[in-house]
């Protein structure tokens, strides 16, 4: 049982360049998540989705764009990479509910843009 | 949204209770108080999570103060695997917005 699995785990891009993150969950969830950490900071939201074919901005949107095109996964994209950008980078999924659900985590992706 | 407060850092001996106080004095009513954990910069961990009532599980116990403004985790037998970032956070809608955490080490 995967749980939620990030591709690829590790990357270093140069500035301006684009790459796609993958995110897959094997438990049927409706709900996905992007989120990064910077170092000695909490998670941020980037952008959430409720649903296929359905996604929103979270806390920190600007830079990253997402599509759901399959509720297994869910990909975030960045289209021209900043240094800002350097970050891990989490997923999550979690069951339908306002309330009363656990999400589940990745393990990372560590981007470096230099 | 809903904010807490936790203390940035705490240590804790091998095989004694630790005790991780958080304080969401702005929670509304139907906002449930979760708890997790990141080990090593892993992905962070499901703890525990409560509305009202005290709950235990395999992992922790979780005590939610009457007025629900404060709340505090107590994992009953530390070890040094414990070590990690504990989070509380009052989740709201569809998201769980993590604060600065709580950096415990246990020490043996």
């Amino acid at each position: 049982n995967a749980g939620v699995t990030q591709t690829p785990k590790f990357r270093v891009l140069k500035t301006g360049q684009s790459m796609t993150l993958l995110c897959a969950q094997d438990m049927n969830h409706e709900y996905m998540y992007w989120y990064r950490q910077d170092p000695g900071m909490g998670l941020r939201l980037i952008h959430y989705s409720v649903g296929e074919g359905t996604t929103a901005k979270g806390e920190v949107p600007d830079g990253y764009n997402v599509s759901r095109l399959k509720k297994q996964n869910f990909l975030l994209g960045l289209e021209s990479a900043a240094p800002s950008q350097t970050s891990v980078y989490f997923c999550a999924s979690s069951r339908p509910g306002r309330q009363n659900t656990e999400a589940f985590f990745g393990q990372g992706t560590r981007l470096t843009v230099v | 949204d809903a904010k807490t407060t936790q203390p940035p850092s705490m240590d804790c001996a091998e095989g004694r209770a630790a005790n991780l106080p958080c304080n969401h004095s702005t929670i509304s009513g139907n906002e449930y108080v979760y708890w997790y954990r990141q080990i090593h910069s892993q992905g962070p961990q499901y703890i525990i999570h409560g509305l009202k009532n005290n709950e235990t599980n395999e992992m922790a116990s979780l005590i939610i103060t009457e007025d629900r403004k404060s709340s505090t985790l107590i994992l009953p037998h530390a070890t040094l695997r414990d070590t990690a970032v504990y989070y509380c956070i009052v989740r709201v809608a569809y998201r769980l917005s993590f604060g600065a955490g709580t950096t415990v080490t246990v020490r043996a």
